[in-house]
Order: structure tokens, then sequence, then C-alpha cells
């Protein structure tokens, strides 16, 4: 069946402009996961969804930083004037539940760019 | 604090060596999961294993072993006959509950 998919695969924008990055999980997961990776490191989460609701957002790293999961599938990543450092490869996964942490599935990744 | 501790940042083997990466965390929960993922070049992170924290069996899977060692906090991977294609970038994580800790990855080059 089809992984995770993210659009899109790329994105430059300017810096104090708004983003927005979308992540399609696996049918039927529940939880959905984002994370960020900057060169050289290891990816950190940001939030995670059990069904619609944010389970753990703890590590948005600010209120520029939004996602919502409306019907319980797919889910928007929101960046409010964007900054130079956020420009980051972001994630997103998928698992079946995450109440017993099994693997997570993670999407190709979305490159954006902030100039 | 929840922490992962890959020391090792480069490795570089020639084909059919055996590598071992090194993973150390952190964590005051007794009940997380570890897990180690595999990112080649085209960037897309694939799971290799989880293992819970009541199960300190080592593990095989064909040329990949693991050897969890809560005594040291170390969940250590090995690579054995090391192939061209196992070039990548490692991640170590530790999962207390939902979201994954990773580690800082060990990138891993294979030569032939």
């Amino acid at each position: 069946g089809a992984g995770v998919s993210q659009t899109p695969s790329n994105k430059v924008t300017e810096k104090g402009k708004y983003v927005e990055l979308r992540c399609d999980p696996i049918s039927g997961h529940t939880a959905l996961y984002w994370y960020r990776q900057s060169l050289g490191q290891g990816p950190e989460f940001l939030i995670y969804f059990q069904g619609t609701g944010a389970a753990d957002d703890s590590g948005l790293p600010n209120d520029r930083f939004f996602a919502v999961r409306p019907e319980g599938s797919v889910s928007t990543l929101k960046i409010q004037r964007t900054e130079r450092g956020d420009s980051a490869v972001y994630l997103c996964a998928s698992s079946p539940s995450a109440a017993a942490p099994g693997e997570q599935y993670f999407g190709p990744g979305t490159r954006l760019t902030v100039t | 604090a929840q922490k992962v501790t890959q020391a090792q940042t480069e490795i570089s083997v020639v084909e059919k060596e055996d590598v071992t990466l090194d993973c150390v965390y952190e964590t005051r929960d007794t009940t997380y999961y570890l897990f180690w993922y595999k990112q080649p070049p085209s960037g897309e992170l694939v799971f290799l294993i989880r293992r819970n924290s009541f199960d300190e069996q080592n593990e095989i899977s064909g040329r990949y072993s693991w050897n969890f060692q809560k005594s040291t906090s170390s969940f250590n991977f090995t690579i054995t006959a090391s192939q061209v294609v196992d070039s990548a970038v490692y991640f170590c994580a530790l999962s207390p509950r939902g979201k994954l800790i990773f580690g800082q990855g060990t990138e891993l080059s294979v030569k032939p």
C-alpha cells in the first residue's frame, strides 16, 4: 500500500511569509508525528496527534508553529512569519497507535528554505 | 532529562569488515522503547528495530545484530560483513511515550 506522503517536496519562501506543509499518513494509522531535521542533525520532535487531537505539542519551538489534523487523517503544519532559522527538512511519520509505540513510518520530507 | 548520545559522528570501513555503532541513552522512565533507523542518501528514514525496556535479549537479523544492556544504558548495533549498500546515516532513538528522541546519528561509509 501507499506510504506516508508529504507535499510539497521542496518549498522556498521569503522571510516573513506564511507556509503550510501537508502530510498524508498511511491509511488507518491513528498516530501522526511531525519532526524537523537540520543538516547533520537527528530529527527533532515537534508535535504528535492521536486521532484529531494533539497529544503532545511540547516540541513546537514557539507560537509561530501550529499544526492541525481536523479529520484524523491528513495533517497540516503551519508556520507564520517564517525566519531563516526555520530552514530544515520537515518530516512526517505515522504509526498504527501511539499507545504502544511501534515503528513509525516516515515520509520523504519537505525541504523548507527561507531566504 | 531524556537524551540519546551517539558518540561516533563518522565511521569508515572497508567492505566485509564488521562495524559496531554505539548508542547510549538517558531516561528516568522504567518503561521505554529503543529504536534504530537508517537514513540512506535518498533521505527517507527506514525502521530497523524496536526494543522495549523489559526485553534485554540480544537480537540478530541477517547481518544485523543488536546488543541491549540496561546496566550501561546502551543499545549498540553491529553490522557483520559490511557491504557498500550499508552506507548511510544510522540513528538511535528513545521513546518513553509516543515521540521519538533521536541521537545525532552516525554516518557509516563502507568502501569497496
